[in-house]
């Protein structure tokens, strides 16, 4: 049974850094891409980066460049999201999810940040 | 604005069936496969269909089909359950980057 669990989520001051991880079970993690979404409270799903199975490509949210990290360890099993300068429109439920076919097929519970002095 | 179009909203009365669409103007949809996702009361996603294969746990009144630039979500027998919002998403392969749509709320009369 594939099992994503997330972490790290809260309130944070604007400005500051965050970083998300997404604990996996259940499947060979070393043999998936994994992605990253959010939503913003009352909209709808918005993609935040994407890795390779191994970690050698990244993608990003043109709109999020530069203020995000995505990395993983594959030893310990887990996916993880830096997130920089923060900014109160950051505020949103992180997903992640495990890819396949280049779209995401499982998801995890999600994780609430809220970015607010 | 998304890069796929869905209805904004849907509705339908139990057991009818219902069709909710997801539209591009590229072509990735025709190209990479598509998914479809419910999400209750702003929930975690749950995806309904990833391609043309009913995953785990999902019931076959869940169909999926594509034609040229749009993607086809239908439930046949509709149920109260089903009530919900439905995201579908794909590849984009100009943007190197997964797509959503805006998402449809089914709404079960």
């Amino acid at each position: 049974q594939v099992q994503l669990v997330e972490s790290g989520g809260g309130v944070v001051q604007p400005g500051r850094s965050l970083r998300l991880s997404c604990a996996a079970s259940g499947f060979t993690f070393s043999v998936y891409a994994m992605h990253w979404v959010r939503q913003a409270p009352g909209k709808g799903l918005e993609w935040v980066a994407s890795i390779s199975y191994d970690g050698s490509n990244e993608y990003y949210a043109e709109s999020l460049k530069g203020r995000l990290t995505i990395s993983r360890d594959n030893s310990k099993n887990t996916l993880y999201l830096q997130m920089y300068s923060l900014r109160p429109d950051d505020s949103a439920m992180y997903y992640c999810g495990r890819g396949r076919q280049l779209v995401a097929d499982s998801w995890g519970q999600g994780a609430l940040v809220a970015v607010s002095s | 604005q998304s890069a796929l179009t869905q209805e904004a909203s849907v509705s339908g009365t139990v057991g009818q069936k219902v069709t909710l669409s997801c539209t591009e103007a590229k072509n990735n949809i025709g190209s990479y496969t598509v998914a479809w996702y419910r999400q209750v009361s702003h929930g975690a996603p749950k995806t309904v269909m990833f391609g043309n294969s009913l995953p785990s746990g999902i019931p076959d009144r869940f169909s999926g089909s594509k034609s040229g630039t749009t993607s086809s979500l239908t439930i046949s027998g509709l149920q109260p359950e089903d009530e919900a919002d439905y995201f579908c998403s794909t590849w984009d392969y100009s943007l190197n980057a997964v797509v959503f749509g805006g998402g449809t709320k089914l709404t079960v009369l």
